[in-house]
């Protein structure tokens, strides 16, 4: 049974940093790209980034570009999102995602809440 | 950017009833679209990819059509259990977008 389980939230203070995980299990990890999606609380979905199979390749939304990162450890099993100079509107619900072929995110972990206030 | 904007993005109807959600794009996207399902509290589920293939384990009444900009979602007798918000998601190019959603309530 696929399992994608999200840590690491909290709150945290305007220009701090916070780093994401997520533990997969079964399935091949290291044989998916691998994305993270976040949601305001009561808002809709935005794509924050994600990360080919052997980590050799990240993309991101232009709005944490340059301030946020996605890695990850094959032999672990774990996706991370190391995030920093955070702001009030990176508040949200993050989701790691599987993706299937680039053609959809099929499994969601259950999410992990991020808090950004003084 | 590529931007999607559903219609409508709130809608009320019967069980029973045949809904349709539309979701167009701000350029062509072949048919690089997905729609998911969320329900309150919980994470996304993922219904239909490649604008018209049904994910294994969604029930048959989901189905989706389109190519281009323009796609629907189209739910043919609305059970209890589809009381939701829909979206749909372009994965043509990068950064992937999300629809503003479509919420479906009981009348």
């Amino acid at each position: 049974e696929v399992q994608l389980v999200d840590s690491g939230g909290g709150l945290v203070q305007p220009g701090g940093s916070l780093r994401l995980s997520c533990a997969a299990s079964g399935f091949m990890f290291d044989y998916f790209w691998m994305s993270w999606v976040r949601q305001v609380p009561g808002k809709g979905l935005e794509w924050v980034g994600n990360i080919k199979p052997d980590g050799s390749e990240t993309h991101y939304a232009d709005s944490v570009k340059g301030r946020f990162t996605i890695s990850r450890d094959n032999a672990k099993n774990s996706l991370f999102l190391h995030m920093s100079s955070l702001r009030a509107e990176d508040t949200a619900v993050y989701y790691c995602t599987r993706d299937w072929s680039l053609l959809n995110h099929d499994f969601w972990g259950q999410g992990t809440l991020v808090t950004v206030s003084s | 950017d590529i931007q999607l904007t559903q219609s409508p993005s709130f809608l009320s109807a019967y069980v029973g009833d045949r809904v349709t959600i539309t979701c167009r794009a701000s350029q062509a996207i072949r048919s690089y679209l997905a729609w998911y399902q969320q329900k309150p509290g919980k994470a996304p589920k993922l219904l239909i990819y490649s604008a018209s293939t049904l994910q294994s384990g969604v029930p048959s009444r989901f189905s989706g059509s389109g190519s281009g900009t323009e796609f629907t979602l189209t739910i043919s007798s609305l059970q209890s259990e589809d009381f939701a918000t829909y979206y749909c998601q372009q994965l043509n190019s990068y950064p992937y977008t999300f629809g503003q959603g479509t919420k479906v309530d009981i009348k």
